[in-house]
């Protein structure tokens, strides 16, 4: 059964940092591309990252490119979202999703059928 | 950025009404377009990908189409489990970001 498990979430105050994790389970992680999508009380669903199989590649949303970090370990199949500089905005659910398929279909594109649970970040002082 | 314009933001529906929920893009997009349920406090769940492949385990009544920037994900007779929000996704490119729509909350009328 695949699982995605996030941690780390928790209350920080404006200008700081937090680390969140999510260890994945019941599938080949080496294989996927994953993403970090996050969720601000109330309002809709926003991508935010997301990083290829062997972490070569690394994408973005503008609004946390030179703040925030994706980053993967293989090995402990596991992701990870360093977030830095943070702001009052950036309080959100953020949950880790696995992107679909493991190869590239140019018939699909990708999309993500497993997602964790989601863990709570508060920015505030 | 490709932006995502989905309509109603609400809907108001009984059950067994038909109902259709719209996305637009602001390019085309090809057909790289998905589309997710969500109800409150839970993980988004995939409906359709590809702007109109089920995903398994989703019941029939749930369809999708389009391509281009103008989609379409319908629900042909409505159930009680199916109030909750519903988000389209782009994923042409990952250099400009893989957008949500602002969501559609359908709700019981």
């Amino acid at each position: 059964e695949v699982q995605l498990v996030e941690s780390g979430g928790g209350l920080v105050q404006p200008g700081g940092s937090l680390r969140l994790s999510c260890a994945a389970s019941g599938f080949t992680f080496s294989s996927y591309w994953m993403s970090w999508v996050r969720q601000a009380p109330g309002k809709g669903l926003e991508w935010v990252a997301n990083i290829k199989q062997d972490g070569s590649e690394k994408f973005y949303v503008d609004s946390v490119k030179g703040r925030f970090t994706i980053s993967r370990d293989n090995a402990k199949n596991s992701l990870y979202l360093q977030m830095n500089s943070l702001r009052a905005e950036d309080t959100a659910v953020y949950y880790c999703a696995r992107e679909d398929p493991p190869h590239y279909d140019i018939l699909t594109g990708y999309y993500s059928a497993y997602w964790g649970q989601g863990t709570l970040v508060t920015v505030s002082s | 950025d490709i932006q995502m314009t989905q309509s109603p933001s609400s809907l108001s529906a009984s059950v067994g009404d038909r109902v259709t929920i719209t996305c637009r893009a602001s390019q085309s997009i090809s057909s790289y377009l998905n589309w997710y349920q969500q109800k409150p406090g839970k993980a988004p769940k995939l409906l359709i990908y590809a702007a109109s492949s089920l995903q398994s385990g989703v019941p029939s009544r749930f369809s999708g189409s389009g391509s281009g920037t103008d989609f379409t994900l319908t629900i042909s007779s409505l159930q009680p489990e199916d109030f909750a929000t519903y988000y389209c996704q782009q994923t042409y490119s990952t250099l400009l970001g893989y957008t949500f729509g602002q969501g559609t909350k359908l709700e019981i009328k």
